[in-house]
């Protein structure tokens, strides 16, 4: 009965290739998240869709590419992996895009590129 | 340029004591803010919230304190207990639903 899952939980690659991570939520929410944490432990939101609408898109190069086949799944695929992408991505989901609903995060993604 | 620090990356605490855990803020403007608390290996989850419209909000063991003309936060847990040693971070609203996170408190509850 898990809220937000995410797959894989550790991925680890070599610099060029290029992975998606998958992102499914059973809590009927609208609206779903990815965020970085790097490696100095930060927590910063990169994407934002609301009902497969794009609404927010921070600052992420564009080898980062969300994709949302409908409003349950955000899925992330990341072209030409560099080691600076080495970070855990989490998942999140909200009820909807309304500011003071409370996010729900997935146990996170551990990316390691060599 | 960090919008929200939290100073402190480590904090112990005797349990049954009073945990303090901070953070400050850049702008005045910022109206939402929010504590998540994170254990290894999982995702963060929402603890408390508070609304810039108020100074105190309680929940149980969890107090959350405002200060905006310090813009500062603090988030208060007394009695202090084992299960409560996890990463704390706070957050703040800059707009509709775009979260930015502190870089977190490692809180540390000794038996």
């Amino acid at each position: 009965d898990t809220a937000v899952s995410q797959t894989p939980k550790y991925l680890v690659t070599q610099m060029g290739n290029d992975k998606s991570i998958k992102c499914e939520q059973n809590l009927g929410h609208d609206t779903m998240y990815w965020y970085k944490q790097d490696s100095k432990k930060f927590l910063k939101i990169m994407f934002s869709y609301n009902n497969k609408e794009l609404i927010i898109n921070e600052t992420v190069p564009n080898r980062f590419s969300p994709k949302s086949p409908d409003k349950a799944h955000l899925n992330l695929h990341i072209n030409s992996l560099e080691l600076g992408d080495s970070a855990v991505y989490f998942c999140a989901s909200s009820p909807t895009a309304t500011s003071t609903d409370t996010q729900y995060f997935g146990p996170g993604t551990r990316l390691t590129v060599l | 340029d960090q919008q929200v620090k939290q100073n402190s990356p480590s904090l112990s605490v005797q349990e049954g004591r009073i945990s303090i855990l901070n953070c400050d803020y850049t702008n005045s403007m910022f109206d939402y803010f929010l504590w998540y608390k994170k254990y290894p290996a999982e995702g963060p989850t929402f603890l408390i919230s508070i609304s810039s419209i108020k100074d105190k909000n309680e929940d149980g063991r969890f107090t959350v304190f405002l200060n905006k003309s310090a813009k500062h936060l603090s988030l208060h847990i007394v009695p202090s207990q084992p299960g409560d040693s996890a990463v704390y971070f706070c957050a703040i609203r800059i707009r509709a639903q775009k979260l930015v996170f502190g870089q977190g408190t490692r809180l540390t509850i000794n038996p």
